[in-house]
């Protein structure tokens, strides 16, 4: 099984500024990592999938980066609505594993 | 607009059985395989089961293997999860989700599963 750790748990990060979120894979899953969204009560939205292509309707300060083990979700300049908890997710091997989850907070 | 609709959560005893099903809509269904993620109150997500578009494979987590079963009528355009033996531990949103493909996969809004005495 591939274990998925994402880094940092929480991270705090003004409005305006630059977030990075890690994500680490046990083993490559090539370009098979997506990341999500998720907020309170809500289902999970998918930013990106591929390691790096936009899922539709993404705007364009969500960028992934990344291949083999180790990933990045940026987040350029944050908005208010960007405050949330993201999850990665590998679907190179089954079981497909999900991160632990990074919560991004207001600083 | 592509829309999954997942039905039939509720309270059930431990050692209870419950079917769950996902509909789906806006898409060609016989063409997508399927998953099961779900995800347990303050929790992460935890990918549960997948089929393949025409049911030729399917796959179980450990936590859920030989008590889950998926299924599929692509005629229906649904999915369906029978859960048995269910346990505490099952209690969790189960979100259907259609597998990646070229354009993503597209995620349903989740039905909820308490296991309870």
């Amino acid at each position: 099984e591939i274990v998925v750790t994402q880094s940092p748990v929480t991270l705090s990060v003004s409005p305006g500024e630059r977030a990075t979120l890690s994500c680490r894979a046990s083993q490559s899953v090539s370009s098979n990592l997506a990341w999500y969204q998720q907020k309170p009560g809500q289902a999970p939205r998918l930013l990106i999938f591929g390691a790096s292509t936009r899922a539709t309707g993404i705007p364009a300060r969500f960028s992934g980066s990344g291949s083999g083990t180790d990933f990045t979700l940026t987040i350029s300049s944050l908005q208010s609505e960007d405050f949330a908890v993201y999850y990665c997710q590998q679907y190179n091997k089954r079981p497909y594993s999900f991160g632990q989850g990074t919560k991004l907070e207001i600083k | 607009e592509v829309q999954l609709l997942e039905s039939g959560g509720e309270l059930v005893q431990p050692g209870g059985s419950l079917k769950i099903s996902c509909v789906v809509s806006g898409v060609t269904f016989r063409d997508y395989s399927m998953n099961w993620v779900r995800q347990a109150p303050g929790k992460g997500l935890e990918w549960v089961s997948f089929i393949s578009d025409s049911s030729d494979a399917m796959y179980y987590s450990d936590s859920v293997k030989g008590r889950f079963t998926v299924s599929r009528d692509n005629a229906k355009n649904s999915l369906y999860l029978q859960m048995n033996s269910l346990r505490a531990e099952d209690t969790a949103v189960y979100y259907c989700a259609t597998a990646f493909n070229y354009d993503g996969a597209y995620w349903g809004q989740g039905t909820l599963v308490t296991v309870s005495s």
